[in-house]
């Protein structure tokens, strides 16, 4: 079974850009949770998405949001670019129900300069 | 005070060494533990997942947990180079896969042949 996948994997933008990421979940996994890895922070909780609808949220300004589709790919988008939005973003995937464990993706690595 | 804590080392060991990797934690709602290695340039990989207070054993790998002082501990025996890796430890309240996973900083493992 193929696992995780994102794309882009590395990405640089500029100050004041938006960029959109993609996550692709492990085939029959309807839970989607993005998370955002620092070298200062470690790994904090974005957004959790299941059968199209958030249902977490961590504490992120409104300029993360995120969305997922019918076939339970989902994106997220950062908005107004800042430096210290420098970081890996993971996405995890889950059957989303009791006894699930999330499985990460490989990360798209995102500059900002 | 982050709600989990790692010693986020490093920490280099010989091949062959037991090694033991700790995180404490201090919200009592935490009921599900998680250990999780993250190879450089990878997202991070599911290697263990307990619930319940006591051992669990999968090959070179036991994880320990003890709610009553709110710790978790990973142990390697026979570590091998390719053990090399962060050690990510993460809880979260419920069993369910949409739950937020709270994780630890990380411990940089180094296995010197």
């Amino acid at each position: 079974k193929a696992g995780v996948t994102q794309t882009p994997r590395y990405l640089i933008k500029t100050r004041g850009q938006q960029v959109t990421l993609s996550c692709s979940p492990i085939s029959g996994h309807r839970s989607v949770s993005w998370y955002q890895q620092t070298p200062g922070q470690g790994l904090q909780f974005l957004f959790e998405y299941f059968s199209e609808t958030q249902r977490n949220k961590g504490n992120f300004p409104g300029r993360f949001s995120g969305r997922q589709f019918s076939n339970s790919r989902s994106e997220m988008n950062v908005s107004t670019l800042e430096l210290g939005d420098s970081a890996l973003y993971l996405c995890a995937s889950s059957f989303g129900t009791s006894g699930g464990s999330q499985y990460f993706g490989p990360g798209t690595r995102l500059t900002v300069l | 005070q982050k709600e989990v804590e790692q010693d986020p080392g490093p920490l280099s060991v010989p091949e062959g060494a037991i090694v033991s990797l700790n995180c404490t934690y201090s919200n009592s709602a935490f009921q599900y533990f998680m250990w999780y290695r993250q190879y450089s340039r990878k997202g991070p990989e599911l290697l263990m997942y307990t619930y319940s207070s006591g051992n669990k054993e999968d090959g070179r790998f036991t994880a320990q947990v003890d709610k009553s002082s709110k710790y978790i501990s990973l142990f390697i025996r026979d570590s091998q180079p390719s053990d090399s890796a962060t050690y990510l430890c993460a809880t979260t309240i419920s069993n369910f896969g949409n739950e937020k996973l709270t994780f630890g900083t990380g411990t940089r493992l180094t296995i010197i042949p």
